[in-house]
C-alpha cells in the first residue's frame, strides 16, 4: 500500500540535542512537506520541497533542517537553537500540478503521515 | 498573521442533524480551498477540496461552499454521524505556490 511512514512515532530529547525525524514516502509524489501542530495554533509550515535537492523555508523554519536526497524520503532535524521544539510533526507529500511532465490539473492533496510527537526533557 | 482563520474552536451537534464548519481567510490570491479531517494522535485526512473558481463541490455527505465576496467558506456535514466527531481543518493555497495555509481548526463532537 501507498502511504507515508514517518518514525519514531515517540521521541523524547534533552534540552541540547539535535534529534532527526524520518519521513518517506512511496507515492511517487514529488512535492513533500514538514508541519508542526500546537494546541490552539493549527498546523504550521517548517519546510517545503519541490524536487530532489531543493527545498523552501516555510513560516517557521527557525531551528530546523532539511535535506531532499532522494525523491521518497525528506528527513527534518531539530536542532538546539529551536527554542520549543515539543510539538507533534507532521509530514505531508503530494503531486505538483503543472510541473513539465504532468497531466494533472487540480488542487494537490496532501496526503499525511501519522505524525512524530517529540518531547524535550 | 493569520491568513486562514477558523473561529469557533469547538461545535457539538445531534446525530442525523446538519454540521456547519465554518472557515474565514483574508487573501484575495488563494488557488484552491481543502477540508481535513483529524484524529488525535493522527495525521489529518483529506476530506473534499473545492477550486476559487467554483463556489460549490458536493461529496456524499459532505458539501463545500465559498463565498469569494465574503472571503469565507463553509463544510456542510449531512447527515451528521458520531464517527465524524474530530477537528477539521480548512487549507488554502495560496497562487502559483504548491504549499498550503491551515486554519486552527474547530473540534467538533457528533451527539448520539
Amino acid at each position: 500500500d501507498g502511504g507515508i511512514t514517518q518514525s519514531p512515532k515517540y521521541l523524547f530529547r534533552k534540552e541540547g540535542q539535535n534529534v532527526t525525524l524520518s519521513c518517506e514516502q512511496n507515492l511517487n509524489h514529488d512535492a513533500m512537506y514538514w508541519y508542526r501542530q500546537d494546541p490552539g495554533q493549527g498546523l504550521r509550515l517548517i519546510y517545503y520541497s519541490q524536487i530532489v535537492n531543493d527545498f523552501q523555508k516555510g513560516d517557521i523554519a527557525e531551528g530546523y533542517s532539511v535535506s531532499r536526497e532522494k525523491k521518497e524520503s525528506f528527513p527534518l532535524t531539530v536542532t538546539s537553537a529551536q527554542k520549543n521544539p515539543t510539538a507533534f510533526y507532521l509530514c505531508a507529500s503530494s503531486i505538483v500540478a503543472g510541473l513539465a511532465g504532468t497531466i494533472y490539473s487540480g488542487a494537490n492533496v496532501l496526503t499525511f503521515g501519522a505524525g512524530s510527537r517529540l518531547t524535550v526533557l | 498573521d493569520q491568513q486562514v482563520k477558523q473561529n469557533s474552536p469547538s461545535l457539538s451537534v445531534q446525530e442525523g442533524r446538519i454540521s456547519i464548519l465554518n472557515c474565514d481567510y483574508t487573501n484575495s490570491m488563494f488557488d484552491y480551498f481543502l477540508w481535513y479531517k483529524k484524529y488525535p494522535a493522527e495525521g489529518p485526512t483529506f476530506l473534499i477540496s473545492i477550486s476559487s473558481i467554483k463556489d460549490k463541490n458536493e461529496d456524499g455527505r459532505f458539501t463545500v461552499f465559498l463565498n469569494k465576496s465574503a472571503k469565507h467558506l463553509s463544510l456542510h456535514i449531512v447527515p451528521s454521524q458520531p464517527g465524524d466527531s474530530a477537528v477539521y481543518f480548512c487549507a488554502a493555497q495560496p497562487s502559483g505556490t504548491y504549499k498550503y495555509i491551515f486554519g486552527t481548526g474547530t473540534r467538533l463532537k457528533v451527539l448520539a
